[in-house]
């Protein structure tokens, strides 16, 4: 079993929708969770951090569930930049590792 | 501006031989990784280090080496015992003393054998 997993689509959404993603963890140790954006042949950017009590940035929300271990990303009203991969990733509280999602493709259709 | 400085940014080899990727980063941070990306398959890690002259494989190091000499620089060998080193590569650095400190990547070294 990965230790991080995750949907990876593609999700095809009109401009405009709310579109939410999901990622599941392994280790009910993890102690920290970020979710990246990468675009096409680019490395991966930190999207935002995911705190235990959720948050949000602009359109965009995090939330964390430890109990069932998955984290969430919601983006609300898309736009057509948001067409991107979304990765998931997990720092596991063993010597600083960070584990990542296979990501989730997103476009954006006018 | 601090950051992660990757180079070169695309490299060809050919079968058999040895090449290194430089990774260097002014962001004063303890730890460095390097992953390798593959379509489909996400982000795996090769090596890490938590503070100099000290380094851990990751899921994937055979087939290759690192050194981390100095806090600023942790380059990756890929030796010729890597049965499929054709990937992308990616190097990327944390303060490890606070678990709720995020990765910061390089933009990347797209390596091709053939």
């Amino acid at each position: 079993r990965k230790e991080v997993e995750q949907d990876p689509g593609p999700f095809n959404v009109p401009e405009g929708a709310t579109v939410a993603f999901n990622c599941t963890y392994s280790n009910s140790a993890s102690q920290s969770f970020f979710w990246y954006r990468q675009d096409c042949r680019k490395e991966p950017k930190l999207l935002m951090s995911v705190y235990s009590s959720g948050n949000e940035d602009g359109r965009f929300t995090a939330q964390l569930n430890r109990a069932s271990q998955y984290i969430s990303l919601l983006i609300r009203d898309s736009k057509l930049s948001d067409s991107a991969t979304y990765l998931c990733a997990v720092n596991f509280n063993t010597g600083n590792q960070f584990y990542f999602g296979t990501g989730t493709s997103l476009t954006v259709i006018p | 501006d601090g950051g992660i400085t990757q180079s070169p940014k695309y490299l060809f080899r050919k079968e058999g031989q040895n090449v290194t990727l430089s990774c260097e980063q002014n962001l004063n941070h303890d730890a460095m990784y390097w992953y390798r990306q593959d379509p489909g398959q996400g982000l795996r890690l090769i090596y890490y280090s938590q503070i100099v002259n000290d380094f851990q494989k990751g899921d994937i190091a055979e087939g290759y080496s690192v050194s981390r000499e100095k806090k600023e620089s942790f380059p990756l060998t890929v030796t010729s015992a890597q049965k499929n080193p054709t990937a992308f590569y990616l190097c990327a650095s944390s303060i490890s003393r606070s678990y709720n400190s995020p990765l910061h990547f390089g933009n990347g070294t797209r390596l091709t054998v053939t």
